[in-house]
């Protein structure tokens, strides 16, 4: 079974600033990481995936996540936010098949200050 | 990438009424996946649809509340059954392709 927990509801950063968002997951078999970004009002967007291979992944937007099985982590990151950014971020986990669900975090709502 | 039309967008309905919304994919497809966003919430997985068998339900959905069709590998329905205004929520329907969960549109109930 997989599960994901995602630390803080809501992030707020200046625009300019580093954007950290973070997600833990449970796994019991190899996961595949996703985050995915959903607009107001809009449908989800994937931003990247981690499947298989190097652990530092770049997705759109600018965006990266850094695979770490130590920590059981898939933090998202971004140097630089812009106001475009500002949206509810989702973090989801699912087993090494591509056959299964994902399972998703409860999401972290992030707002960019200007 | 699999492309997922779901139908209807969204609709508005009376107390203890049912709806059944439908999802078509683009190619074949083992697996189709249900998901709810209850309003401000994430995605909960409702349940596993596999063609030729019974859905696969998540702890907390039952049969008799959404049940479930599979004719086939790009076509799956999926029921509301006896409505309330807890169930006001954007519907999805999902499938896997290349490691990827695409979505279709959502189905937006309002329930009154």
């Amino acid at each position: 079974a997989q599960s994901v927990t995602q630390l803080g509801s809501h992030v707020s950063v200046s625009e300019g600033a580093l954007v950290l968002l973070r997600c833990n997951y449970s796994s019991s078999v190899p996961p595949y990481l996703f985050w995915y970004v959903q607009y107001p009002n809009q449908g989800l967007q994937l931003l990247l995936k981690y499947t298989t291979g190097a652990t530092l992944v770049k997705g759109i937007n600018g965006f990266e996540a850094e695979f770490k099985k130590s920590e059981t982590s898939f933090h998202l990151t971004k140097p630089s936010a812009h106001m475009s950014d500002a949206a509810e971020y989702f973090c989801a986990v699912s087993g090494n098949s591509g056959n299964t669900p994902l399972v998703f975090g409860k999401g972290t709502r992030l707002s960019v200050i200007a | 990438s699999a492309v997922i039309s779901q139908k209807p967008s969204r609709d508005i309905c009376q107390r203890g009424t049912s709806l059944t919304i439908q999802c078509q994919v683009d190619s074949q497809v083992t697996m189709m996946f249900w998901y709810r966003q209850q309003p401000g919430q994430s995605l909960t997985l409702i349940a596993t649809a596999n063609q030729g068998s019974e859905a696969t339900y998540e702890s907390g959905f039952v049969i008799d509340k959404f049940p479930i069709s599979r004719p086939n590998l790009t076509f799956s329905t999926l029921t509301v059954s006896n409505m309330s205004p807890e169930d006001s929520s954007i519907y999805l329907c999902s499938v896997r392709q290349d490691g990827e969960l695409f979505f279709g549109e959502g189905s937006r109930l309002t329930v009154l």
